[in-house]
């Protein structure tokens, strides 16, 4: 029943690993995001995809690698991961790229050590 | 580049105390305006929110008045609650409407 769902909802690893976060949303909404949370709470856009193209790309490594498989996923892969990828990393969708009201899932903390 | 800067916190009151949490906006053009609250361990959920000047936002006893004179949003609630304790995200939208710029937050606390 969850509208915005991420898993895993904690996720420890090592640096140098590769990882994934995955999201789905079962609302019908045409967009999705990808934010990261620092650990002052302050929030960033990563990526946006409307109807699984990308249309948002902020100044990310390319370590971190979007990828859309349909209207109701975005996944976020991160390869080499560094200590300065730990983080909160939250996905949000809206109704379509119109809409300003978006919905977020309950985020993933990330640690990496 | 658009921006967001809200006060900095952390904001501790004691139940039914009267809130203000200041945000003030740079933009281009006539952005929206939204609160967005983070209650412990969760996502954000959406507040309330203003598309035009003098525009009031309200929801659960909050409100906020869109001020393009003065480039403002400011949060309010006249008797907060031990549950309304939680962080507050200011935010704007540009004109393409997908795009959130987020302030930085302001962590509050209700005590009983």
């Amino acid at each position: 029943d969850t509208a915005v769902s991420q898993t895993p909802k904690y996720l420890v690893t090592q640096m140098g690993n590769d990882k994934s976060i995955k999201c789905e949303q079962n609302l019908g909404h045409d967009t999705m995001y990808w934010y990261k949370q620092d650990s002052k709470k302050f929030l960033k856009i990563m990526f946006s995809y409307n109807n699984k193209e990308l249309i948002i790309n902020e100044t990310v490594p390319n370590r971190f690698s979007p990828k859309s498989p349909d209207k109701a996923h975005l996944n976020l892969h991160i390869n080499s991961l560094e200590l300065g990828d730990s983080a909160v990393y939250f996905c949000a969708s809206s109704q379509d790229i119109q809409s300003n009201e978006q919905y977020f899932g309950p985020g993933t903390r990330l640690t990496v050590t | 580049g658009n921006s967001v800067t809200q006060m900095e916190g952390p904001v501790t009151l004691s139940e039914e105390a009267f809130l203000t949490i200041n945000c003030t906006y740079t933009a281009t053009g006539y952005p929206s305006l939204f609160w967005y609250v983070q209650y412990p361990g969760e996502g954000l959920q959406l507040l309330l929110k203003a598309t035009k000047a003098d525009d009031k936002g309200s929801n659960k006893g909050f409100e906020a008045t869109y001020r393009k004179e003065t480039t403002s949003f400011h949060l309010e609630k006249g008797s907060v609650q031990v549950s309304d304790s939680a962080v507050y995200f200011c935010a704007l939208s540009d004109r393409s409407g997908y795009k959130l710029t987020f302030g930085k937050g302001t962590l509050l606390t209700v005590n009983p």
